[in-house]
């Protein structure tokens, strides 16, 4: 098993459609999560970061952290074709940079 | 948070050559990072470099085919030896950066895209 899985993709969606990105993982000691959005032929930009467990909110954009399931969400709201990107999860059961573990991403597509 | 300028962004290599990447930062930090993606694969972590000490490469990377440079808390650089087509793919420089006082996470640059033919 994978430490960190997420769903395949890609995913395509209609403008305005709440859409639901996730990632499962296997290490319990993993208590910070965050979302990174890759544009085609671009870095990845973070998109939200979260402590342990629970939910955080941005614009369109909520995560959601269940760590009893050791599962996470992203969820976007009224999808626009700029939403339209790669979607990596990641991982870190300690602050510092070297231990984060990606996921493999989720290709979206908002169609207008 | 970070801004990381990396260059080249893009570059057709011959077979057997090899290429050098430049990653600039904004502002001073301790780590940084480099990463491969992999045509349609996630970031593989290559190596932490850290100033004034010999990079820490991860299982499966080696100093002779990637050395990695970093001579101060703004730059690094990042070698790919006698280039092959499987090394076709794209390369990421990070820097892992505080977000506002609330602990700290990783920024990425745009990337260098490498096709080797």
């Amino acid at each position: 098993q994978k430490e960190v899985e997420q769903d395949p993709g890609p995913l395509s969606v209609p403008e305005g459609a709440i859409v639901s990105l996730n990632c499962t993982y296997s290490n319990s000691a993993f208590q910070y999560f965050m979302w990174y959005r890759q544009y085609s032929r671009k870095g990845p930009e973070l998109l939200m970061y979260t402590y342990s467990s629970g939910n955080k909110e941005d614009g369109r954009f909520t995560a959601q952290v269940d760590k009893s399931s050791k599962y996470i969400s992203l969820f976007i709201r009224d999808s626009q074709p700029s939403d339209s990107a790669t979607y990596l999860c990641a991982m870190s059961a300690w602050n510092y940079g070297q231990n984060f573990v990606f996921g493999p991403g989720t290709r979206l597509s908002v169609l207008p | 948070s970070a801004v990381i300028s990396q260059k080249p962004s893009r570059d057709i290599c011959q077979r057997g050559t090899s290429l050098t990447i430049q990653c600039q930062v904004d502002s001073q930090v301790t780590m940084m990072f480099w990463y491969r993606q992999q045509p349609g694969q996630s970031l593989t972590l290559i190596a932490t470099a850290n100033q004034g000490s010999e990079a820490t490469y991860e299982s499966g990377f080696v100093i002779d085919k990637f050395p990695i440079s970093r001579p101060n808390l703004t730059f690094s650089t990042l070698t790919v030896s006698n280039m092959s087509p499987e090394d076709s793919s794209i390369y990421l420089c990070s820097v892992e950066a505080e977000r506002g006082g609330s602990g700290n996470t990783i920024y990425f640059g745009e990337g260098s895209w490498l096709t080797v033919v």
